[in-house]
């Protein structure tokens, strides 16, 4: 079974840095591209950031972009999401998501780590 | 730009069908999508990609009440005979160049 579960969320004041992980098991990790999603609270769903298998290839939104820095270390099948400078416009769950082989879209997610940017 | 818009809200009746619609931006009507199902306070929940010639590809574990299918610039999801566990946020996604993705804003459906 292809389990994702979040962790690191929490509160952080403005200006503040915050490392998000999702630790992945049940399939093999290594093979897929990995993905960060947010969702602010009241709102849909928004692309973050996106990482290739061996983590040589990463994209981000650009409202990141400078930012947040997505990592993966394939031996532990762990994904990391590390974010700086945070502002409230960062309040949001972040979700994990596992994509397709060809990176088109996640097949499983995460339930997700809230994090609050707040003084 | 690529844009996809989604209407914000739907509601069909219990044991009814409802029809729920994505649109593409101008220039991108060959675009496949995928639809995403999320419930309240729960993981989101990948449903199936949709291609421009209307087949689609369902993930793991989704129920044949589940279908979709596409007519231009718009792709479809279809749910029939609505159960209470369906009421939820529906998005829709597509991708451009597998380096950027783009979700709609969701619509919530409301089971009556």
């Amino acid at each position: 079974e292809v389990q994702l579960v979040e962790s690191g969320g929490g509160l952080v004041q403005p200006g503040g840095s915050l490392r998000l992980s999702c630790r992945a098991s049940g399939f093999s990790f290594s093979n897929y591209w990995m993905v960060w999603v947010r969702q602010a609270p009241g709102k849909g769903l928004v692309w973050v950031s996106l990482i290739n298998s061996d983590g040589s290839e990463t994209t981000y939104a650009e409202s990141v972009k400078g930012r947040f820095t997505i990592s993966r270390d394939n031996a532990n099948s762990a994904l990391d999401l590390q974010m700086h400078s945070l502002g409230a416009d960062d309040t949001a769950v972040y979700f994990c998501g596992r994509t397709s082989l060809e990176a088109a879209h996640a097949d499983y997610w995460g339930r997700g780590t809230l994090v609050t940017v707040s003084s | 730009q690529l844009v996809v818009t989604q209407s914000p809200s739907a509601s069909a009746s219990l044991g009814a069908s409802v029809k729920l619609t994505c649109t593409l931006s101008r220039g991108y009507s060959t675009f496949a999508i995928a639809w995403h199902q999320h419930q309240s306070e729960k993981a989101p929940r990948y449903l199936m990609r949709v291609k421009s010639d209307g087949s689609h590809i369902k993930g793991d574990g989704i129920p044949d009440r589940f279908s979709g299918s596409s007519s231009g610039s718009e792709r479809y999801l279809i749910i029939s005979s609505l159960q209470s566990e369906d009421e939820a946020d529906y998005y829709c996604q597509t991708w451009h160049t597998a380096t950027s993705w783009v979700f709609g804003g969701g619509t919530k459906l409301t089971v009556l």
